[in-house]
């Protein structure tokens, strides 16, 4: 089973719907990201969390909220969605690591969840 | 503030062949360095890593060094394959997130 899952995998919507899409982690991490991926842009921050209580925003936090429900849970929700929130969403763990261990900061991503609003 | 700036693509490349994705940065103080790889239709995985100065990272035949001097990260492999076929991602980690490049394709063909 993957280490890091998403739901949905992929979702068609139209504009001002609400829409949640879910991450789930099985490795134990205590941080969470979520990222979106657009063409030519790469990937870039929408918020992330260092534990259940921590919620942080990223680059591109506007129109998003996020929600952690518990250490191996992350949700993502566009209250009302807009046409250019279309994008490849994913959802990254990492664990703290020792400051120049092995382990540092090394994030594992989910397999991505592709939201088309139309 | 951090950014990073990689070659654009896509990068054609024939099976064999020498291949090098440039990749600079700008950070304040010393940021930790990163290659991920994207295969289609995936999330994105680790490739290697830096975390000092003129640290060198590899795997899979993968190689990049971190320059100081130079404030760039190049990737390089001698010899790629076309199951290197995907996208490549150059990203530096300040205070505990990653800024990503814009990515990378590259394209080996047989």
């Amino acid at each position: 089973d993957a280490d890091v899952t998403q739901t949905p995998r992929n979702r068609i919507t139209k504009t001002g719907k609400r829409i949640m899409l879910e991450c789930s982690q099985t490795k134990g991490h205590d941080r969470m990201y979520w990222y979106r991926q657009d063409p030519g842009l790469g990937l870039r921050l929408i918020y992330y969390s260092f534990d259940v209580k921590d919620i942080n925003k990223g680059e591109i936090s506007d129109g998003y909220s996020v929600s952690r429900q518990a250490q191996a849970k992350f949700s993502l929700s566009l209250e009302s969605a807009i046409p250019n929130q279309t994008a490849l969403y994913f959802c990254a763990t990492s664990d703290r690591g020792l400051a120049g261990g092995p382990r540092e900061n090394e994030q594992f991503f989910g397999p991505g969840t592709r939201l088309t609003v139309l | 503030g951090n950014s990073v700036t990689q070659m654009e693509g896509p990068v054609t490349l024939s099976e064999e062949a020498f291949l090098t994705i440039n990749c600079t940065y700008t950070a304040t103080g010393y940021p930790s360095l990163f290659w991920y790889v994207q295969y289609p239709g995936e999330g994105l995985q680790l490739l290697l890593k830096a975390t000092k100065a003129d640290d060198k990272g590899s795997n899979k035949g993968f190689e990049a060094t971190y320059r100081k001097e130079t404030t760039s990260f190049h990737l390089e492999k001698g010899s790629v394959q076309v199951s290197d076929s995907a996208v490549y991602f150059c990203a530096l980690r300040r205070y505990s997130t990653l800024t990503f490049g814009k990515g990378t394709m590259l394209l080996v063909s047989p």
